[in-house]
């Protein structure tokens, strides 16, 4: 009940797809769920997150949608870049922070 | 810069030795976690300290695992007999505010990590 459910594994797209990576988890008393990135050897970082009572969070080409009676939330990368090539996590809170298990994502030229 | 720093980057180990990992939190922050990331996985909590007290430790995967920030800042991660299931990147983040409750205060900034390989 304490798992976070992430898909797809990878990700390939062209540069300006939109990559969408998905989460679902059981909890219901989880009450915050962020988004993180990771490059190679580095730590994780913040991306953008949200709260269930919001249905949809925007922060520049970061979209987060959240479906709160389906347990499902996603993000979407609109106009992708080779930068944003790295790990993406969705992970979700109570007490403490739960990760999904992680999507990697390619940008191509 | 002023991030989250921890040492050694990379350590080698043989099977049965002790190593302790090092965490420099952001100055000022309250809180201070460990997670443990195993290859491909995302990082799994670990345990969790408010100032000086450890106040969630339920993640340490066994009692050979010990965790300190004494004074309230740095925090050293012990792991004692290490075996080869303990080979993962150990990540230390902190925050700024008290606990885990979600929000701008209680962004969680991860540190670099510290690879441990045991032979």
């Amino acid at each position: 009940q304490q798992q976070v459910k992430q898909s797809p594994q990878s990700l390939i797209v062209q540069k300006g797809g939109i990559p969408i990576i998905n989460c679902a988890y059981e909890n219901t008393a989880f009450d915050y769920f962020p988004w993180y990135q990771q490059f190679p050897g580095k730590g994780p970082a913040l991306l953008i997150a949200i709260r269930p009572d919001v249905s949809e969070k925007k922060e520049g080409r970061f979209t987060i949608s959240f479906n709160k009676s389906a347990k499902q939330f996603s993000l979407h990368i609109m106009d992708s870049q080779p930068g944003d090539s790295a790990t993406y996590f969705c992970a979700a809170n109570t007490d403490k922070l739960i990760f999904g298990t992680g999507t990697r994502l390619q940008v191509f030229p | 810069g002023a991030g989250v720093s921890q040492s050694p980057r990379y350590k080698v180990a043989k099977r049965g030795q002790d190593v302790a990992l090092r965490c420099d939190p952001i100055s000022g922050h309250v809180s201070l976690f460990w997670y443990q990331q195993a290859l491909g996985q995302g990082p799994e909590f670990l345990t969790y300290f408010q100032n000086e007290a450890q106040l969630d430790k339920s993640g340490l995967p066994s009692d050979r695992f010990f965790a300190e920030r004494p004074e309230g800042s740095v925090s050293t991660l012990k792991i004692q007999r290490t075996q080869q299931e303990d080979s993962a990147v150990y990540l230390c983040a902190s925050s700024l505010a008290q606990g885990v409750a979600g929000g701008p205060q209680d962004t969680q900034y991860f540190g670099p990590g510290t690879r441990l390989t045991v032979l």
